[in-house]
């Protein structure tokens, strides 16, 4: 199972918004209603940000939506701030049952 | 508050074998299906392994079938990934991750997870 694409970063300056692609195929995401984003701070545990393509978790800021459209996931970040600067990893469920992560996104905030 | 503790990592030779073993507190722990996923130096995030709740049903990422395999003790609230015949490139931090269903992978809360480093 190949991972899922993502582009390898990307930047915005503080307050701007900036959207993370997610693309896979017929076998997991275009298949699924369960996409989940994570962010990831090097040496911590990965976080969820949203499960189930578009749900937030309570302690998920509003500043992060997401969407599907086909094979495609995106995350969005609203209202950049410092601290939102990490890596952030799509993942799906399969066809196969099994999981696939995306390549991973690195945020730089300007 | 779900914890999950890892253990088990360390440092290994091409060929041998590692057990981890997650510590699960917090939750009910025979209610959910059971992750690891690991994360190369350098590297994204890999799904290794899954284990469903009830069934027992397990899942294995092609990139280590027939040489790792995951089972979970219900008893003991641990979840168990037994590693042979390593390689170089399964060098890894290896973490444990809680599944929001029973009977899905969908990683959904993490532990700080555990080294594993295949060094001749």
């Amino acid at each position: 199972q190949s991972a899922l694409t993502q582009p390898a970063s990307v930047s915005g300056s503080l307050g701007q918004s900036i959207t993370i692609s997610c693309t896979g195929s017929s076998s997991d995401v275009s298949s699924t209603d369960y996409v989940t984003w994570y962010q990831h701070h090097p040496g911590k545990a990965p976080k969820v940000l949203i499960f189930d393509v578009i749900k937030r978790p309570s302690e998920t800021s509003h500043r992060f939506s997401s969407s599907k459209s086909g094979n495609t996931a995106s995350l969005t970040i609203s209202g950049l701030q410092a601290e939102d600067e990490a890596d952030y990893y799509c993942s799906s469920y399969t066809t196969r049952r099994t999981e696939v992560f995306g390549s991973g996104t690195k945020v730089i905030v300007l | 508050e779900v914890q999950l503790l890892e253990s088990g990592g360390g440092w290994v030779q091409p060929g041998g074998s590692l057990r981890l073993s997650c510590a699960a507190s917090g939750f009910i722990f025979s209610d959910y299906a059971m992750n690891w996923v690991r994360q190369a130096p350098g590297k994204g995030l890999e799904w290794v392994s899954s284990v469903n709740a009830f069934s027992g049903d397990t899942y294995i990422a092609d990139s280590v079938k027939g040489r790792f395999s995951i089972s979970r003790d219900n008893s003991k609230n641990t979840l168990y990934l037994q590693m042979d015949s390593l390689r170089v490139e399964d060098t890894a931090v290896y973490y444990c991750a809680k599944a929001i269903t029973a009977t899905s992978p969908r990683p959904h809360s993490w532990g700080q997870g555990t080294l594993v480093i295949v060094s001749s």
